[in-house]
Parts: C-alpha cells; structure tokens; sequence
C-alpha cells in the first residue's frame, strides 16, 4: 500500500536561517504529493501540491519537487520566520480516494 | 467562499454513549472525508464520500461509521464511545481528489 515517512524532528532554527524537511514516499500508480500545515489548535493548510513527476509546488516562499526518480518530495524554504513554527506534514493521495500522511515534523523558529 | 465547517468545535462525552459530528463542505465540493488526529498515531482516515456514496474506508472498528447527504453535508457518528475516542476528529472536501482536500478546524472529542 501507500506510505510516506518524513523527517520526524523537532527542528528548531533560528530566523532566516534554511529550512529542509524530508520527505520519501511508496506508492502504486500516479499520485498527487501535498505539505500540509498545522497551526495550534487549528486543522491542516494546504501549503502546497504537485500532480505529476518535475512539478514544483511552491506558496509562501516554500517550495517542493516532485522527484518520481528518487521517490521524494523534500520541502524547502530559503529564509524561514517565526511565523512558520507550525507542523508540517507531507502526504499523497490519488486513486484510492484519501490521503495518506507521514507522521508529522514540529518546527520551531527562534527570533 | 465558505470554507469547511465542523460542529461542534469541542465535544465531551462519557464512556458508553455515542456521539455525531457534522461537516459541511465548501459549496460544490462533492468528495467528503473524515479523520482522526491523535498524538500517538498520528492522521489516519476513516472514510470519503462522494455523491452520498461511501468509496473508501479506513481500519476503524464498525461503531464507526458516516454518511453523506444529497446537499453534500456529511455526518459521522461514534457509538459505544470509549477513552481511545478521544481525539481531534477532522473533515476535508475536494472537488478534485488529485489537487487537493481543503479542511475544516476540526472537533475536540474528549471521552471521559
């Protein structure tokens, strides 16, 4: 079946510095690869998406690449603030009509 | 445009009784799923529906279980509650599976 596992932290950095967060996934057929967001008491944010192999999803200043090649799709974003500390999660969904998360990754940014 | 609406918010229930969340989903949404969100075991779905019929379903016990109206709306429902209940139970709906789901805020369920 379906699965992702992504880095699991926490991460803590410290403003302006780069953020990265793995995420590798197992899947049959072509599915859609997202990176949800979860404020404190609030449900997920997409953040963004990417349908097919070499999309770049982007929002925000993050980004990720949909690599069928190397099964990932890796979040980034060059310069984080400390309004992004929040939890992250990647996930992938299509065919079989839900969408299957990695186990979630807490970030942190320090002032 | 509305976004997802659960109800209620925060629920607290004891242990034996049943209980029935709703969502309604942003207008022209058609696909509704449901969630369980819990510290240790993380986002697992529990079913989707699309046009009041249920395509997917996920692990969860038979005191699970959902529905789907014709205006789009959807319920779930949770009888003979027990502590592992306890969770933030989250509904999603799309109007296309592959680009996205769009989520409500979620409720609270505590079972005591």
């Amino acid at each position: 079946g379906n699965s992702v596992t992504q880095m699991e932290g926490p991460v803590t950095l410290s403003e302006e510095a780069f953020l990265t967060i793995n995420c590798t996934y197992t899947a049959t057929g072509y599915p859609s690869l997202f990176w949800y967001v979860q404020y404190p008491g609030e449900g997920l944010q997409l953040l963004l998406k990417a349908t097919k192999a070499d999309d770049k999803g982007s929002n925000k200043g993050f980004e990720a690449t949909y690599r069928k090649e190397t099964t990932s799709f890796h979040l980034e974003k060059g310069s984080v603030q400390v309004s992004d500390s929040a939890v992250y999660f990647c996930a992938l969904g299509g065919s079989n009509y839900k969408l299957t998360f990695g186990k979630g990754t807490l970030l942190t940014v320090n002032p | 445009k509305a976004g997802v609406t659960q109800t209620p918010r925060y629920l607290i229930k004891t242990r034996g009784q049943q209980v029935t969340l709703s969502c309604s989903p942003i207008s022209g949404h058609r696909s509704v799923s449901w969630y369980q969100q819990t510290p240790g075991q993380g986002l697992q779905f529990l079913f989707e529906y699309f046009s009041e019929t249920q395509r997917n379903k996920g692990n969860f016990p038979g005191r699970f279980s959902g529905r789907q109206f014709s205006n789009s709306r959807s319920e779930m429902n949770v009888s003979t509650l027990e502590l592992g209940d306890s969770a933030l139970y989250l509904c999603a709906s799309s109007a296309d599976i592959y680009y996205g789901y769009t989520f409500g805020s979620g409720t609270r369920l505590t079972v005591v």
